[in-house]
């Protein structure tokens, strides 16, 4: 069985603080993996992908990916209220198509 | 660019009865995939359409079918609906070849 860890939280961070959310996967053929942000009652919203090894930035956020070890993060600088979301990480499985197995998410909270 | 949309909304059924849930892809994503989401979890992948075809199918019984359209569109079918088919069901749109899914905002089932 195929899949993908995150612990469910909740992370309590205060506001201007790094949020560091970790992840772990069991398939080591994925390649792909990607960060959706979810807020209550709403669907995912993709807000990074990574696809080597290493880091990859965008605006506050960034993703790090260590395939060695089956792990990847996301780091959130300056943490905002509204980021206060749930984190979903997903990875690809290897071969065929693009199915994406996910964590069962993070819980987010930044308090002022 | 449009992005995804999904009707309904929300849904109240009753079990043993059968239920068509909606979905349209963004503009020039080719690709379908359809996700039931529980309360507390990550997506599950229920199964992928491309060229009017299931391209994937992942552990869901065959009361679940679905449907591509020539204009990228998708129908997702449940028969025989059971009080465990309650889920937020979300349909998300990419383009072949590449792996990032964006996803709709969702239809909420209520199976009583």
């Amino acid at each position: 069985q195929k899949e993908v860890e995150q612990n469910s939280g909740p992370l309590s961070v205060p506001e201007g603080a790094i949020a560091s959310l970790n992840c772990t996967y069991s398939d080591r053929g994925s390649q792909s993996f990607f960060w959706y942000r979810q807020y209550s009652g709403k669907s995912p919203e993709l807000i990074m992908s990574i696809y080597s090894n290493g880091d990859k930035e965008d605006g506050r956020f960034t993703a790090q990916l260590n395939k060695a070890s089956q792990y990847v993060s996301l780091l959130i600088r300056d943490s905002q209220p509204s980021d206060s979301a749930t984190y979903l990480c997903a990875g690809t499985i290897s071969g065929g198509y693009n199915k994406l197995i996910f964590g069962a998410g993070t819980r987010l909270a930044v308090h002022p | 660019e449009t992005g995804v949309t999904q009707s309904p909304t929300h849904l109240i059924k009753t079990r043993g009865q059968q239920v068509t849930l909606r979905c349209s892809s963004q503009s020039g994503h080719n690709t379908v995939s359809w996700y039931q989401q529980a309360l507390g979890q990550g997506p599950q992948f229920i199964f992928q359409y491309y060229r009017e075809e299931e391209n994937g199918r992942g552990n869901f019984p065959p009361r679940f079918s679905g449907l591509q359209f020539p204009n990228y569109s998708s129908e997702l079918n449940v028969n025989a609906l059971e009080l465990d088919d309650s889920a937020l069901y979300l349909c998300a749109s990419s383009f072949t070849g590449r792996d990032e899914q964006y996803f709709g905002p969702g239809t909420r089932l209520t199976v009583t």
